[in-house]
């Protein structure tokens, strides 16, 4: 069964420093795709990057890159130059399956963050 | 555009009560998804429709909990009657028939607290 795990309940960085987020994957379908979300306080869920299982390189978007190790079935979130509007929940998700317009979605526990100045 | 809009954004009610939530998809996207997170826990995908039909209801909890999109437009989630373990943010979500899978829009949620 497809499974997400966040060890990190949660992570303190400094503004202008980088942090990496953990998340570890479970599944035995080849096809699948990774996505990391992060959750204001507001509430909204805001989508932030996406990788695919077939993707050959790692993705990225803008202070957003995701490191993809395939065989180690991690796909850390790595968010540079950290700044304060950047604490929030931030959670792992995967879609499994090739996609066919059909997108549910499991997701991690979250990681909560809390960059200080 | 309009993104997916959730009402109400918070409701408390007594164990016991019934409560309706309402989920308003972007305009267009025949894909409407419910996920809920209860405190501490994961978010968990509820259902799917496609349309107005229901093409996946593993997630849902229990025959206490009933979703309708009637004319495949906005969707309905009522909850009757509601019990403690309820309590949670509820997310709607929806995505075209065929775009990019990289884009899944969530509502703001609904924060609903049972007493």
């Amino acid at each position: 069964a497809q499974k997400i795990t966040q060890t990190q309940p949660g992570m303190f960085v400094q503004e202008k420093e980088a942090v990496t987020l953990d998340c570890t994957y479970d599944t035995s379908d080849p096809s699948y795709g990774l996505f990391w979300y992060k959750q204001p306080s507001s509430g909204e869920m805001i989508f932030l990057i996406y990788q695919g299982s077939y993707d050959q390189q790692n993705a990225t978007e803008g202070r957003y890159s995701l490191n993809f190790q395939k065989a180690r079935k991690s796909a850390n979130l790595v968010i540079s130059a950290s700044q304060l509007g950047d604490s929030a929940m931030y959670f792992c998700a995967m879609r499994e399956g090739g996609y066919t317009g059909f997108q549910k979605l499991v997701f991690g526990t979250g990681t909560r963050l809390l960059v200080s100045p | 555009e309009a993104g997916v809009t959730q009402f109400p954004s918070h409701s408390v009610i007594e164990k016991g009560q019934t409560v309706t939530l309402r989920c308003d998809p972007i305009s267009g996207h025949d894909n409407l998804y419910w996920y809920r997170r209860v405190m501490g826990k994961e978010i968990k995908f509820l259902l799917h429709f496609v349309k107005e039909s229901k093409q996946d209801e593993s997630g849902m909890p229990n025959n206490r909990f009933l979703a309708e999109r009637t004319g495949g437009t906005y969707s309905t989630l009522k909850v009757q009657p509601a019990e403690l373990e309820d309590s949670g943010v509820y997310f709607c979500a929806s995505t075209t028939l065929d775009g990019d899978p990289k884009e899944q829009y969530f509502g703001p949620g609904t924060r609903l607290t049972v007493t």
